[in-house]
């Protein structure tokens, strides 16, 4: 089956400056590859996704893009707030149906 | 007021007690997803279900049963619970299909599950 990595596990930053978080994915049928935000004691909600025939997508400071050829795809965060410290969760999907999550980064970013 | 919905919220039980969470969605959606969350491991699929009467396993189906009857109730049954089940379990729901945001999943609040 699908086997997606994330990095890094943990993340700081100073508020305002940027945030990057990787994922790796196996298998290359994976078309729908979603973000989550998981704050602490909370569910995880959608904040961007992008689909196999876009190489990069954005929605204000958040953006995400995806090398097909290379099998991965980011999440950046841009002008960080402490509001965004939280777990993020990167995902691929095939068809939208069976989803492969990655391990998760805790971001913290420090006011 | 649009929502997944799961019960109960929280639960601790005995090893071999049988049990069912119970996850209900009124969007109308036709997909539906259970996931347990465990520290370090992220989200792993346990079963997901395209409609009804359809359901299929996903990646650690092991120890699980699902029932899809009405499109709108997604049960998780434990037959025979043991400690190695003990997690925090997510019911999700999306449309269904992959065009527009048919894949946009939305997640219940979680049931935390310990079986001692």
């Amino acid at each position: 089956g699908e086997n997606v990595e994330q990095h890094p596990s943990t993340l700081s930053v100073q508020e305002g400056d940027s945030a990057v978080i990787k994922c790796t994915y196996s298998d290359s049928a994976s078309n729908y590859f979603p973000w989550y935000k998981q704050e602490l004691g909370k569910r995880p909600q959608l904040i961007i996704d992008i689909r196999s025939n876009v190489g990069e997508k954005k929605d204000q400071r958040i953006a995400v893009t995806l090398n097909k050829t290379a099998k991965h795809f980011s999440l950046h965060i841009t002008e960080t707030q402490p509001e965004d410290s939280a777990v993020y969760f990167c995902a691929a999907s095939l068809m939208g149906n069976q989803f492969y999550f990655g391990t998760g980064t805790s971001l913290t970013v420090i006011p | 007021e649009a929502q997944v919905t799961q019960n109960p919220r929280y639960l601790i039980t005995v090893t071999g007690k049988k049990l069912t969470v119970t996850c209900s969605q009124n969007m109308n959606h036709e997909y539906m997803s259970w996931y347990r969350q465990d520290p370090g491991l992220g989200l792993r699929q346990i079963y997901y279900s395209m409609n009804v009467e359809v359901t299929d396993k996903g990646d650690v189906p092991e120890g699980y049963k699902v029932s899809r009857k009405e499109k709108r109730n997604f049960p998780l049954i434990l037959e025979s619970p043991s400690p190695n089940q003990t997690s925090l379990y997510f019911c999700a729901s999306s449309l269904g299909g992959t065009s527009g945001r048919g894949e946009t999943q939305y997640f219940g609040p979680g049931t935390r599950l310990l079986v001692l």
